[in-house]
Parts: structure tokens; sequence; C-alpha cells
């Protein structure tokens, strides 16, 4: 059972223009919702994240916005840097068992210069 | 300051032998995490500690695979007599994971190990 969902294993948008990376989730005990990106050969960094108090976070060139209603999240990136180019996880986690995260499948976003 | 290191980076092993990975997490991080990624898969969750709490052995794939962490910091993951399919990047990770502030559910991750079973 995938409790997180990214839908589109892959994404090409123009430098310059806007990247949007979606993420569906099924778990109504979900609260807290995070996003992180992968290069090869190296570990995920943390990118950004948003609580379910919220409808949207930003931080820079990147904004999450989260619709709890429709159990979606979606990460934008305005605007797309060749150097974004990435492996892009959503992960989630419930009050319930704080800490745990669940990721989803990942997209990978190729930004062409 | 550090952040979360792990050894070795790469492992070649001969099919049946047994390997052990080792993550050292962010200086007080309470949780620590194993997950690991085959190739064009996602992130697969193995195990988690918290705390003193009992791990969180869910999603070790078979009695094969095992985890320890001793003093609440260091741990290892052991892999007995290795399969190819083991063949994958084995991830670590750690977050402070107090209750009062869900921001401490971010996880950071180490560089993996990329463990090859011939």
């Amino acid at each position: 059972d995938q409790q997180v969902k990214q839908n589109s294993p892959s994404l090409s948008v123009q430098e310059g223009r806007i990247s949007i990376l979606n993420c569906d989730y099924t778990n109504s005990m979900f609260d807290y919702f995070l996003w992180y990106k992968k290069y090869p050969a190296e570990g995920p960094t943390f990118l950004i994240s948003i609580s379910s108090i919220k409808d949207k976070n930003e931080d820079g060139r990147f904004t999450v916005f989260l619709n709890k209603s429709a159990k979606h999240l979606s990460l934008h990136i305005v605007p797309s840097q060749p150097g974004d180019s990435a492996v892009y996880f959503c992960a989630a986690s419930a009050w319930s068992n704080t800490g745990k995260l669940i990721f989803g499948q990942g997209t990978t976003l190729q930004v062409k210069p | 300051g550090a952040g979360v290191s792990q050894s070795p980076s790469n492992k070649v092993t001969e099919k049946g032998k047994d390997v052990e990975l080792r993550c050292d997490p962010i200086s007080g991080h309470t949780a620590l995490y194993w997950y690991r990624q085959s190739l064009g898969q996602g992130l697969e969750f193995l195990i988690y500690f918290q705390g003193n709490s009992a791990p969180d052995k869910s999603g070790l794939p078979s009695d094969r695979f095992s985890a320890e962490r001793t003093g609440g910091s260091v741990s290892t993951l052991t892999i007995q007599r290795t399969q190819q399919e083991d063949s994958a990047v084995y991830l670590c990770a750690s977050s402070l994971a107090r209750s009062s502030g869900r921001d401490t559910d971010t996880q950071y991750f180490g560089p993996g190990t990329r463990l090859t079973v011939l």
C-alpha cells in the first residue's frame, strides 16, 4: 500500500520556467510533509517542509503548497535552474508516529539550459 | 556541525558473505533510520531506532538483515549471507524526533554505502 505517491516519474522544464512537482497521499493521519532533493551518488538533502496547519510555505525559489481536502501537495521551483536537476522525493509523517517518514517514489527533474 | 557519516562508502562482496555497514548520526539526534535504494527505485524503509524504545523493524526484507544501535548513537546494519538482490545504496538518516516540535521529524541523510554483491 503506497501511502505517498508521486505519479510522475520524470519532468523536464526549460531554465527560467516554473517546475511543479506533485505528490498525493492517502493517510489522513499525516500532518507533516517534507521535500527532499537527491543528486546521484549522494544522500537526499532536506529542501522544505510544511505542517498541516498551513497551506503554503515559501523559502526562496521553493514553495510548497498543501491541499488537505485533496490530500495533495506540490513543490514549485521558480525560476528553475540547471542545478535543480535531481530526483525529488516527497515524504510525510503522522502525529501518531512522530519521526517516521513515508517517502514517495521520487520524480526526476531535468532543467534544460 | 558534522552531518551523518557512513562507512564504507563502497563495498563489493561475494554472494554468501556477511557485510556490516556503519552509521554515525548527528550528535544529539535521538532517532536513526536505515533505508535502501535499489537501482531505479525509491527509498525503501528498513528499520528505525527511537531513543530507548524497541526498534521498528517492519521494513527489514528478511531475517538475513539485522541492525543494532549501541549507546544510542552509532548503528550497524548487518546483512548475512548476501544475495545479488541485496545490491543497493544503503542510506542512514537521523533526526531529533521530539514530540514537542514536528519540524524535528526532519531527517538528515548520510552519503550512503553502495553495496555490490557479485
